[in-house]
């Protein structure tokens, strides 16, 4: 099985603020890796997908890099609507989906 | 619209048994691979089960294999979770999803299991 290892679990900054979060896969996952956000009582919301793709009408200040094994995510310039928890996933395979443990992003 | 819509869940006792259900529309629910995923209070999202489009592959995790069945009814653009010998650990908002090929999630069920 694939284990996703998501950091930081928690994150406080500013608005303003340039955030990265980062993913890394147990073993190679090529570029089969998504991002989403998610706010309390709603389904997770899709920002990146195949690593480094910008969802349709997902702003441009969320960006996605990497391949294999590491990936990030970066906020260039955090807004008020972005604190939230993000989680990466990982769909390489058919037989199972894996998330990462997850980051919040709270106001400093 | 492309849209999936979960209901089923409730209160159950621990051993009980309930059966969840995702309403599809909007997209060609044949053609698509489908998942459960659950997500217990307070923690992260946990992939619980997959299908394949015509149900002839399923896969599991492992703390649900051999108590949870995943189905599907491509004539009635559904998807199910049918979950036997429930624990307290099973208790999560239960979210159907596609997310091979495209993306698109419900709004969630929440099934507690508690006596």
């Amino acid at each position: 099985d694939i284990q996703m290892t998501q950091s930081p679990s928690t994150l406080s900054a500013s608005v303003g603020d340039r955030v990265t979060i980062t993913c890394r896969a147990s073993q190679s996952i090529s570029k089969w890796l998504a991002w989403y956000q998610q706010k309390p009582g709603k389904a997770p919301k899709l920002l990146i997908y195949r690593a480094s793709s910008l969802e349709s009408g997902v702003p441009s200040r969320f960006s996605g890099s990497g391949s294999g094994t590491e990936f990030t995510l970066t906020i260039s310039s955090l807004q008020p609507d972005d604190f939230a928890s993000y989680y990466c996933q990982q769909y390489n395979s058919y037989e199972g989906l894996t998330f990462g443990g997850g980051t919040k992003v709270e106001i400093k | 619209e492309v849209q999936l819509v979960e209901s089923g869940g409730g209160l159950v006792q621990p051993g009980g048994s309930l059966r969840l259900s995702c309403a599809a529309s909007g997209f060609t629910f044949s053609s698509y691979w489908m998942s459960w995923v659950r997500q217990a209070p307070g923690k992260g999202l946990e992939w619980v089960a997959n299908i394949k489009k015509d149900g002839s592959e399923k896969y599991y995790v492992d703390s649900v294999k051999g108590r949870f069945t995943i189905s599907r009814d491509n004539a009635k653009n559904s998807l199910y979770l049918q979950m036997n010998s429930l624990r307290a650990g099973d208790t999560a908002v239960y979210y159907c999803a596609c997310v091979y090929g495209m993306d698109v999630w419900g709004q969630g069920t929440t099934v507690t299991v508690s006596s």
